[in-house]
């Protein structure tokens, strides 16, 4: 039973480097999130989708891109990594609205130098 | 952009006192609200899902309370413990789910 994974669990890249976080879920949720750690702000949402080739921003978009071609993968590519983007990674899912209980896998913790 | 606090930021408790903070919310257009706990270097674990004006949710210790009217959460830790040690995120829902937001958390250290 290995719920919601995320991979690279950490990650050291350079600045202008693109970087792809891996989110994996096995209980066919509907809607998969991503969020980012920031000090002060607890979790900011990047995206999310509603169901696979469904995405919509969320509050911090910028320098992000995701995809969801399938119901189970959700990645976040960071196109041109900046030191701003160093922060931990979330994903989360739900099983059919955005309102219920959120699933959180265990993050990737992101290092831009 | 909807506007969500937690307070207090931070607090310090000793092993056996039981505690609370408040999550703070828009009064308007309420849907439901969320209560996280979240260890250090582990992920965010849902605690409750709240959505009617005077609900009041328990799990073992913990319990919260809910006024949408005047917009705000309570959450309360009896005799805390060690192990309760976390911060503790609040996620506000409005417009039935059409946006919500996290707040910035309220980190509980208890000590021994």
């Amino acid at each position: 039973d290995a719920g919601i994974t995320q991979s690279p669990r950490y990650k050291i890249t350079e600045t202008g480097r693109q970087v792809t976080l891996m989110c994996h879920q096995t209980w066919s949720h509907s809607y998969m999130f991503w969020y980012r750690q920031d000090l002060g702000h607890g979790l900011r949402l990047i995206y999310y989708s509603a169901a696979a080739d469904i995405t919509d921003k969320g509050e911090v978009p910028d320098g992000y891109v995701v995809s969801r071609s399938k119901t189970e993968n959700f990645p976040l590519t960071l196109e041109s990594a900046t030191r701003s983007q160093t922060s931990v990674y979330f994903c989360a899912s739900t099983l059919t609205s955005r309102q219920e209980t959120q699933y959180f896998g265990p993050g990737t913790r992101l290092l831009v130098l | 952009i909807l506007n969500v606090e937690q307070s207090p930021q931070s607090l310090h408790v000793q092993e056996g006192d039981s505690t609370n903070f408040t999550c703070s919310f828009p009064s308007s257009n309420f849907y439901a609200l969320h209560w996280y706990r979240w260890e250090t270097a582990k992920s965010p674990e849902a605690l409750f899902v709240m959505t009617l004006n005077g609900d009041e949710k328990k799990k073992g210790r913990i319990s919260a309370t809910l006024n949408t009217k005047e917009g705000y959460s309570y959450l309360y830790i009896k005799g805390s413990q060690p192990e309760d040690s976390a911060t503790y995120l609040c996620a506000f829902f409005d417009n039935y789910g059409q946006n919500f937001v996290f707040g910035p958390g309220t980190r509980l250290s208890v000590l021994p």
